[in-house]
């Protein structure tokens, strides 16, 4: 049973565009979603996290939107550059869990 | 400051044979799992422990073992391998979600 669902599978964006990854679930125990980044050969490093008390938050060009009513979360890659090609993942875990739960990931390619 | 450092990075076994992952991290983590990182498959979380002396079972733990006698080091171990454990293995590490998860570098398994 998969508990996080990620689409799309793949996502090619032209460079200065907006990249939209998604994400739902179905545990409503989850109460942290972090998003993390994978460029190939190195391990995912964790690029932004929201908890459900707040519908969106920023940093830089990466935004979060999570809307709790319909239990799902999205990823916003504003301004796209080449150096944004990766996969991204997102997860979740339940408060005082440290257990993440992973989406199957998507590969984003941004053309120059 | 090293983070979590996965020895060796890449790994040809035979079928039927063991072998041990290493992990270890110099960041006082409390918390340290192995995943698996298959195409298509995201990250699955074999085996996962909240501090020295405990573990327990992930989504995927058969064929795999672990222990933690320190806070530092989480091994692997493959009792048996077999061709289905040809993958990308992961070692994470975190203390209690804050900054997230820090992930080791890698290994790449080939079983023949």
């Amino acid at each position: 049973q998969q508990q996080v669902k990620q689409s799309p599978q793949s996502l090619i964006v032209q460079k200065g565009g907006i990249s939209i990854i998604n994400c739902a679930y179905e545990n409503t125990a989850f109460d942290y979603f972090p998003w993390y980044q994978q460029f190939p050969g190195k391990g995912p490093a964790l690029l932004i996290a929201i908890r459900p008390d707040v519908s969106e938050k920023k940093e830089g060009r990466f935004t979060i939107s999570f809307n709790k009513s319909a239990k799902q979360f999205s990823l916003h890659i504003m301004d796209s550059q080449p150096g944004d090609s990766a996969t991204y993942f997102c997860a979740a875990s339940m408060d005082g869990s440290e257990k993440l739960v992973f989406g199957k990931g998507t590969k984003l390619t941004v053309n120059p | 400051n090293a983070g979590v450092t996965q020895t060796p990075k890449f790994q040809v076994l035979k079928t039927g044979q063991s072998m041990t992952l290493q992990c270890a991290q110099d960041m006082n983590h409390e918390y340290m799992s192995w995943y698996r990182q298959d195409p298509g498959m995201g990250l699955r979380l074999i085996h996962y422990s909240v501090g020295a002396g405990i573990t327990d079972q992930g989504e995927v733990p058969n064929g795999y073992n672990v222990s933690r006698s320190t806070t530092e080091d989480f091994p692997l171990r493959l009792l048996s391998a077999a061709p289905s454990q040809t993958s990308v293995y992961f070692c994470a590490s975190s203390y209690r979600q804050v900054g997230g998860y820090t992930f080791g570098s890698g290994t790449r398994l080939t079983v023949v």
